[in-house]
């Protein structure tokens, strides 16, 4: 099992441009994650899918869109790149078919985006 | 809504010495609680969890944790810290099935020779 699995490791935008953060888990999670993590903040929440076919904002949306194209995949849109974007970001997946408030929550490697 | 909170924004210990992380909780109800540990440049690793049962959890790497309910405290504990564990530590409460867990803002570890 590869686990939470995202796409690309690293990249840099300029002010304006789009692009989308691809995440994928094997794990048959019911519930993925979208955080930023920035110096001195921690991990906060952008989006969540609780289950496929549904999505909820978090602590900080805006600027941020996501899709929940099925049960393993989970991508994160910026349509307009800003500099204050320039994060690590974390996808995340939770949750068996039971999905218990004790199921461990899995990180992905996070994408290092630095926006210009 | 539940928080948390880590008082300790970055703790330096001796390798060999012991080790306490602190960790206090905001929630109505019992929680769910985790600790995780980020190395530098990595994800995020599970190291113990507690939702009920003997208030006293181990954890992987030498690690375990007490949930004290009376002072909503789930610190973390190491008898002899290795310069391997110099990292972040990250404590997490969560509320139910498949909602997201709240993260505290971590604390970083030093471990010197």
């Amino acid at each position: 099992n590869a686990g939470v699995t995202q796409t690309p490791k690293f990249q840099v935008l300029k002010t304006g441009q789009s692009m989308t953060l691809q995440c994928a888990q094997d794990m048959n999670h019911n519930s993925m994650y979208w955080y930023r993590q920035d110096p001195g903040m921690g991990l906060r929440l952008i989006y969540y899918s609780a289950s496929e076919g549904t999505t909820d904002k978090g602590e900080v949306p805006n600027g941020y869109n996501v899709s929940r194209l099925n049960k393993r995949e989970f991508s994160l849109r910026l349509e307009s790149a800003a500099p204050s974007q320039t994060s690590v970001y974390f996808c995340a997946s939770r949750g068996g078919s039971a999905g218990r408030g004790t199921d461990t929550q899995y990180f992905g490697p996070g994408t290092r985006l630095t926006v210009l | 809504a539940q928080s948390v909170t880590q008082p300790d924004i970055h703790i330096t210990v001796s390798e060999g010495a012991s080790l306490e992380l602190r960790c206090n909780y905001s929630y109505g109800a019992t929680p769910y609680l985790f600790w995780y540990v980020q190395s530098p440049g990595q994800g995020l690793q599970l190291l113990l969890k507690y939702f009920s049962g003997d208030t006293l959890v181990q954890g992987i790497k030498g690690f375990e944790a007490e949930f004290k309910r009376s002072q909503s405290s789930f610190n973390l504990r190491k008898p002899s810290v290795h310069w391997s564990d110099a990292a972040e530590y990250f404590c997490a409460v969560g509320a139910g099935r498949n909602t997201p867990l709240v993260f505290g803002k971590g604390t970083r570890l030093s471990v010197i020779a």
